[in-house]
C-alpha cells in the first residue's frame, strides 16, 4: 500500500522569507501524481501545486515550488518570500496513475509565519 | 459555476443516532469522492462513487457506514448508530471524469459531525 509521511508536523517562517517542507512516500508504481494541498482555519482544501511523476522537471506555481526526486522518492514543497496568508496547514498527496481514485495524504505540517 | 457543496456545514449527534451528510459535486463531474478527517490527521479516503455505483468502498467502515450516489440528487454519506470516535470533518470531493489519465479532484468545505 502506498504511504505518504511528512515528519515536521510544525514549521515556522518569518514573513518574507523561504521555508521548505518535506514529504517522502513509498509506492511501487512508476506512473503517479504528487500534490500539495492547503488547509487555512477554514478547512477548505485548496490545491497548491501538482507533479507528474513522469515529467523530470520541478513543477511550479508563482512563489511555490517543489523539489521532486523519484529514485529517492521526495517530493519537499518549497514557498518564496512567506505571506501570513499562507499560514495554514499543508498536506502532501499522492494518488496512482492506474486507479485514479484515491488520494493518499500525509498527516500535515502547520505552517506558522511570523511578521 | 458552482463548487462543491456540502452540508450541513456541521452536524451534531447523539450517540445512537443516525448522521447523512450531503454533497453536491460540481456541475458537469460524474465522480464522488469521500474522505474523514480525524482531529489532528490527515484525510482519509473513504469511499469512491460514480451514478449509481460504488466503485471502490475500500476504506468504508465495515459496520454502520454506507454511501449513495443516486441518478438524480446529491451523494449522501450516512452513519447509522453514531459513536463519539465517528466525531470528525468529512470531505467530499468530485472529479469529471477518472481512470487512466488525470482528473482534479475539487473539495467542498467538509462537515463537521460531533457526536455528544
Amino acid at each position: 500500500a502506498q504511504t505518504v509521511t511528512q515528519s515536521q508536523p510544525e514549521m515556522s517562517v518569518q514573513e518574507a522569507e523561504t521555508v521548505t517542507l518535506s514529504c517522502t512516500y513509498d509506492t511501487s508504481e512508476s506512473d503517479y501524481y504528487l500534490f500539495w494541498y492547503k488547509q487555512p482555519p477554514s478547512r477548505q482544501m485548496i490545491l497548491v501545486i501538482r507533479q507528474e511523476a513522469y515529467k523530470q522537471q520541478n513543477a511550479t506555481e508563482n512563489r511555490f515550488s517543489v523539489n521532486f526526486q523519484k529514485a529517492a522518492k521526495s517530493f519537499s514543497l518549497k514557498i518564496s518570500d512567506s505571506q501570513l496568508g499562507d499560514a495554514a496547514m499543508y498536506f502532501c498527496a499522492y494518488l496512482e496513475e492506474t486507479s485514479g481514485s484515491r488520494l493518499t495524504f500525509g498527516e500535515g505540517t502547520q505552517l506558522t509565519v511570523n511578521p | 459555476n458552482a463548487g462543491v457543496m456540502q452540508n450541513p456545514r456541521h452536524l451534531v449527534r447523539r450517540r445512537g443516532q443516525e448522521a447523512r451528510l450531503r454533497c453536491s459535486p460540481m456541475k458537469g463531474h460524474s465522480h464522488v469522492y469521500w474522505y474523514r478527517q480525524l482531529p489532528e490527521e490527515g484525510l482519509k479516503f473513504m469511499v469512491y462513487l460514480q451514478k449509481e455505483n460504488i466503485i471502490d468502498e475500500s476504506g468504508m467502515p465495515k459496520e454502520r457506514f454506507s454511501a449513495e450516489f443516486p441518478k438524480e440528487g446529491p451523494s449522501i454519506l450516512r452513519i447509522q448508530q453514531v459513536v463519539r470516535g465517528d466525531s470528525a470533518a468529512y470531505f467530499c470531493a468530485s472529479s469529471l471524469l477518472a481512470g487512466y489519465s488525470y482528473n482534479e479532484q475539487f473539495f467542498g468545505p467538509g462537515t463537521r459531525l460531533t457526536v455528544l
